[in-house]
């Protein structure tokens, strides 16, 4: 079945500092969407990626997809207080349910 | 609704009792997803129905667990003879189909096994 690892785990940043989470699969993907959890909220859909190689921003944050469609970051810089939370892919190979990383638990000491 | 409801939001049980949860998707959503968080975890994916479709069942952790949906609307979780391990956030997703849409989540359910 499909592994999917997200590094790290956690980050702790100061605010100001760019911060980068990573998503890697054992499978070639059809695409891969980003979700956002504030401490004590629930995911919030942030973007998806189809297209192999493409890169998309929203303001402060990039996101790619890898050429082979494997694997996928998100990158934000300069960090504020607002971005806190835990930052989930979730990797889609075909039709298969959407299935969640780990996550990435981000701190922003101001 | 204008959004995905969940209820209750809370539940606290004794170890052996069966829990009903219950999840109201966005009207017109005709793909529902249940996960399980645990604290400071990921999501763990337990069942997804797609319209008349049966449901995608491979996640769910024990045949103590089971979830139907009547009517294409609501769905209903059942977590039979709950064990402390069961204790998590159970949260419900809705989307307009399965496969590259984005999910809208409820708030979750809370729940606490004693």
């Amino acid at each position: 079945g499909q592994q999917v690892m997200q590094i790290p785990q956690y980050q702790h940043v100061q605010e100001g500092e760019d911060f980068t989470t990573y998503c890697n699969s054992s499978t070639t993907l059809s695409n891969i969407q980003w979700y956002k959890q504030r401490p004590g909220g629930h995911p919030v859909f942030l973007i998806q990626l189809v297209k192999s190689g493409e890169v998309k921003k929203q303001k402060r944050l990039t996101f790619q997809f890898g050429e082979a469609k494997k694997n996928s970051s998100l990158h934000i810089t300069a960090t504020q207080t607002t971005d806190v939370g835990t930052y989930f892919c979730a990797p889609q190979a075909g039709n298969t349910p959407l299935v969640f990383g780990k996550g990435t638990r981000l701190s922003v000491i101001a | 609704g204008a959004g995905v409801s969940q209820s209750p939001s809370n539940k606290v049980t004794e170890k052996g009792k069966d829990v009903e949860l219950r999840c109201d998707p966005i009207s017109g959503h005709t793909a529902l997803y249940w996960y399980r968080q645990s604290l400071g975890q990921g999501l763990e994916f337990l069942i997804y129905f797609q319209g008349n479709s049966a449901p995608d069942k491979s996640g769910l952790p024990s045949d103590r667990f089971s979830a139907e949906r009547t009517g294409g609307s609501v769905s209903t979780l059942t977590i039979q003879r709950t064990q402390q391990e069961d204790s998590a956030v159970y949260l419900c997703a809705s989307t307009f189909r399965h496969g590259n849409e984005k999910l809208f989540f409820g708030s979750g359910t809370q729940l606490s096994v004693l």
